[in-house]
């Protein structure tokens, strides 16, 4: 089976400019997360969707972050305009099951994330 | 809210030693705990899972976790450390439909 696949694995940008980061999860797992990780620290959700729809996006800074999973499949994460505190390596991780504590606690499956650097 | 709390961002321990890596939730309800292990330019992967099912929980590469609700913990533990085991891990707790990580311990196994 394959696993969540993520591109691009680097990216360096200049403040300011745009990045995009894109996911595909492991075939048939309606939940796929966006997390952040900030070197030294645990990941930190973005967004998580259900299908093609946003369950949780609280902690997006939705002024320069937006993400879309158009038909439920794959998933773009965008950027616009980077500051250097955007920093960090971008995971995707997928999940079948929604209710991850009532499904009898579900785990993510992540990809090998996007390392993103801003100069 | 659910959180976890890992004490020590830092582990040094010498080949063949005990591996142990501390980890307290917060949780209201009975929680769905993890540990995820983070090699070098990889992504995590689950090392173990505390489903209520036992408290004593066995994972991959020879590690296992144990629940202890009086303390609110789920320490992990590996009773002998090999130098393939250097990496980051990370405690997980998961709620009802998101999961929450603690800040992660650098685990460094000296030959």
């Amino acid at each position: 089976e394959a696993g969540v696949a993520q591109s691009p694995r680097y990216k360096i940008i200049e403040k300011r400019q745009s990045v995009a980061f894109w996911c595909n999860p492991i075939s048939g797992h309606a939940t796929l997360y966006w997390y952040q990780q900030i070197l030294g620290q645990g990941p930190k959700l973005l967004i998580q969707f259900q299908n093609n729809g946003v369950v949780d996006d609280s902690q997006l800074p939705k002024d320069r972050f937006s993400a879309e999973r158009l038909k439920g499949v794959d998933s773009t994460l965008k950027i616009q305009p980077a500051k250097l505190e955007d920093s960090a390596v971008y995971l995707c991780a997928s999940s079948p099951q929604f209710q991850l504590a009532v499904h009898g606690a579900g785990e993510l499956f992540f990809g090998e994330g996007s390392r993103l650097t801003v100069l | 809210a659910q959180s976890v709390t890992q004490l020590g961002s830092h582990v040094s321990v010498s080949e063949g030693a005990l591996v142990l890596l501390r980890c307290n939730y917060s949780s209201s309800v009975p929680p769905y705990l993890f540990w995820y292990v983070q090699y070098p330019n990889q992504g995590l992967q689950l090392l173990l899972k505390y489903t209520s099912a036992a408290t004593l929980v066995k994972g991959i590469n020879g590690f296992e976790a144990e629940f202890k609700k009086s303390e609110t913990s789920f320490h992990l533990t590996k009773p002998s450390a090999h130098m393939s085991d250097a990496a980051e891990y990370f405690c997980a707790v998961s709620g009802y439909n998101d999961m929450r990580f603690g800040a992660g311990t650098r685990l460094t196994v000296k030959p």
